[in-house]
């Protein structure tokens, strides 16, 4: 079967660094997606890792373990406005397709 | 440029109802899915289309027929509403090929209220 999983909910604090986790199980694999989704909002497109390693972006970094089907998302210095949900996707191999997790909610706290 | 657009953004049908759910872009893009968004379960792809005149199901299609006439509009109709269609609705589009990166362009989601 295909399964991807997060952690439903985490709470940081402003300022702080928080990792938000995300492990796969997919026939075939093309890439992997992490997504910001405020509440009440379309998902926007934060990165993208096919190969391992870290790729980092301002603030936003994300890694990828394709042997372990490992992913995660680190967020540093964050800020109120980082309170959101965090999707991850898979693109999967031969389709045109995405599976995606039921996301992570994150509480930023003053 | 718009992006993905969609209409309405929000509706209240009766059990039984029909509708449809416009998804424009004007990106040039080939692919669009439609995926339902319910709380607690993520992103579930109805169905996508790689192209004009060609359409696929995806994870959860029953209940659901879409069309794409045209290479920027991709149509979700709901035949028979049902209250178990209650979720939100996105579009989404993105270029064909596996470029790096490629990622989907999210519209801002249709809000379907079914009574």
């Amino acid at each position: 079967g295909q399964n991807i999983d997060q952690p439903t909910e985490m709470t940081a604090t402003e300022g702080a660094i928080v990792q938000i986790n995300c492990t796969y199980q997919t026939s075939g694999f093309n890439g992997l997606f992490w997504y910001q989704q405020h509440a009440g909002e379309a998902p926007t497109f934060l990165s993208y890792n096919v190969l391992d390693g870290l790729e980092e972006k301002g603030r936003f970094s994300s890694f990828l373990s394709r042997s372990k089907g490992y992913s995660y998302l680190l967020l540093k210095e964050l800020q109120m406005k980082d309170s959101a949900s965090y999707l991850c996707a898979v693109s999967t191999s031969g389709t045109y397709k995405y599976i995606f997790g039921t996301g992570t909610r994150l509480k930023v706290l003053a | 440029n718009a992006g993905v657009t969609q209409t309405p953004k929000f509706r209240v049908l009766k059990t039984g109802q029909s509708m449809t759910l416009l998804c424009a872009q004007d990106m040039n893009h080939e692919y669009m899915y439609w995926y339902r968004q319910d709380p607690g379960m993520g992103l579930r792809l109805i169905h996508y289309s790689v192209g004009e005149g060609t359409t696929a199901k995806g994870e959860v299609p029953d209940g659901y027929n879409v069309s794409r006439l045209k290479k920027q509009n991709f149509l979700l109709g709901l035949e028979s509403a049902a209250p178990s269609q209650t979720s939100v609705y996105f579009c989404a589009s993105r270029p064909m090929g596996q470029a790096e990166g490629e990622t989907q362009y999210f519209g801002p989601g249709t809000r379907l209220l079914v009574l």
